[in-house]
């Protein structure tokens, strides 16, 4: 079975902190890919990173980085230097090579919020 | 400019009542779904559809159904049988080859009265 989980229902930082947004995964696959979202209120979700499963390698992208480890099965995002424009609800996603027409497994979604 | 477009952004229903979603894309994906966002509940899957007249179930799919004449269009209908309408729906396409992410559409707010 294909899970995912966001134990943080909502987070609130002070602007200019860091803030991790923790993402678990469950999967008997061992090729899949997992994907992180970002939505603000507009509504329209907004794809920020993907990552297969055999590239362990954090990623960084300005403000952005995601810790990949297999051994825990986590995908964690941190956003470093908080900003206002920063809060919105960030979903993280599974998808497997087992799944019939590609399905996207998604969490409940952490929503942040960043304090000015 | 590319995308996916959902029609109306705001609906409202009255109770007993069949109602369509639109979503359409000029992407040239090839596989079109549908999401359902409830409040503290993340994205279920409706439907999806990897390519023209053709789709299977998601793990919510009673109360609702869809349609895929065209490669760009993929309109959603809540039924009447469809208990509790009222949500946030999403309408996503992808490429079918490799592992490349969904795009996502700006979504429709369902009310039922």
């Amino acid at each position: 079975a294909q899970k995912v989980t966001q134990a943080q229902t909502e987070i609130s930082v002070v602007e200019k902190e860091d803030v991790t947004l923790d993402c678990v995964y469950e999967t008997r696959d061992t090729t899949y890919y997992l994907f992180w979202y970002k939505q603000p209120p507009s509504g329209e979700l907004v794809f920020l990173i993907r990552r297969n499963s055999f590239d362990e390698q954090n990623e960084i992208s300005g403000r952005y980085s995601w810790n990949f480890q297999k051994s825990t099965s986590s995908f964690n995002f941190t956003i470093t230097a908080s900003q206002v424009v920063d809060s919105a609800v960030y979903f993280c996603a599974l998808s497997s090579l087992s799944n019939t027409g590609n399905q996207f497994y998604f969490g409940t979604g952490t929503s942040l919020t960043v304090i000015p | 400019d590319g995308g996916i477009t959902q029609s109306p952004k705001y609906l409202f229903r009255k109770e007993g009542q069949n109602v369509t979603l639109s979503c359409e894309q000029n992407l040239n994906h090839d596989a079109m779904y549908w999401y359902r966002q409830d409040p503290g509940q993340g994205l279920r899957l409706i439907y999806y559809s990897q390519i023209v007249n053709d789709f299977q179930k998601g793990d919510i799919a009673e109360g609702y159904s869809v349609s895929r004449e065209k490669k760009e269009s993929f309109p959603l209908t809540v039924t009447s049988a469809q208990k509790n309408p009222t949500a946030f729906y999403l309408c996503a396409s992808r490429t079918r080859q490799g592992w490349n992410e969904q795009f996502f559409g700006p979504g429709t707010r369902l009310t039922v009265l």
